[in-house]
């Protein structure tokens, strides 16, 4: 049981370039999401899928895209990265009722 | 808009030590509230879950409390140990439904 998973670990992208943040849980849970985390700003959500075939935009939602691709697996895109993209995200996933969201490791991303 | 704040940004105290780390919340009707513990490099764990019904809940050497009136919750740590060096967040939750908001954190170091 890997729990919450995410690849990559690290990525350094050009302003201007492309790229997916892959994120993959094993516990059958419903909802999962996608948080940045930055110095001084705390954890923000970017989007949230409560359920599969669902997702919903969180608080900073610009510049991202989302899919659920399947109950396990919710993709982060950025279409054209910006230096303001440049944070660690993270993914989770919870399960209804205990309430409790279980994250993953993190994904640290600078865009110069 | 809730607003979370956790206060001291950052706490180093020697081994054994009790100690309480703080969180404030503006607006008094949550749901519930959550601490979770950060290690360098990683995800965030949850540590406690409070509903909004309850007063406190208690995990081993953790005891967390809420009073929703004033809109606090601190986290009790007992004989505290290097290894609970970390950053502690709360998070609350407004609704059933809602998104989490998180505070930014309590880094601790508890010095050998």
């Amino acid at each position: 049981n890997a729990g919450v998973t995410q690849t990559p670990k690290f990525q350094v992208l050009k302003t201007g370039q492309s790229m997916t943040l892959q994120c993959a849980q094993d516990m059958n849970h419903n909802s999962m999401y996608w948080y940045r985390q930055d110095p001084g700003m705390g954890l923000r959500l970017i989007y949230y899928s409560a359920s599969e075939g669902t997702t919903d935009k969180g608080e900073v939602p610009n510049g991202y895209n989302v899919s659920r691709l399947n109950k396990r697996e919710f993709s982060l895109r950025l279409e054209s990265a910006a230096p303001s993209q440049t944070s660690v995200y993270f993914c989770a996933s919870r399960i209804q009722g205990p309430d409790t969201q279980y994250f993953g490791p993190g994904t640290r991303l600078t865009v110069l | 808009k809730q607003e979370v704040t956790q206060i001291p940004a950052a706490l180093s105290v020697p081994e054994g030590e009790n100690l309480v780390l703080n969180c404030s919340f503006t607006d008094s009707a949550i749901y519930n509230l959550q601490w979770f513990r950060q290690d360098p490099g990683k995800g965030l764990t949850s540590l406690l879950l409070i509903q909004s019904s309850q007063r406190e809940q208690t995990s081993g050497r953790l005891n967390a409390s809420l009073d929703k009136s004033s809109g606090r919750s601190t986290l009790y740590i007992a004989a505290s140990q290097p290894g609970d060096s970390a950053t502690y967040l709360c998070a609350v939750k407004e609704t059933s439904g809602s998104r989490l908001t998180f505070g930014e954190g309590t880094q601790l170091t508890v010095n050998p």
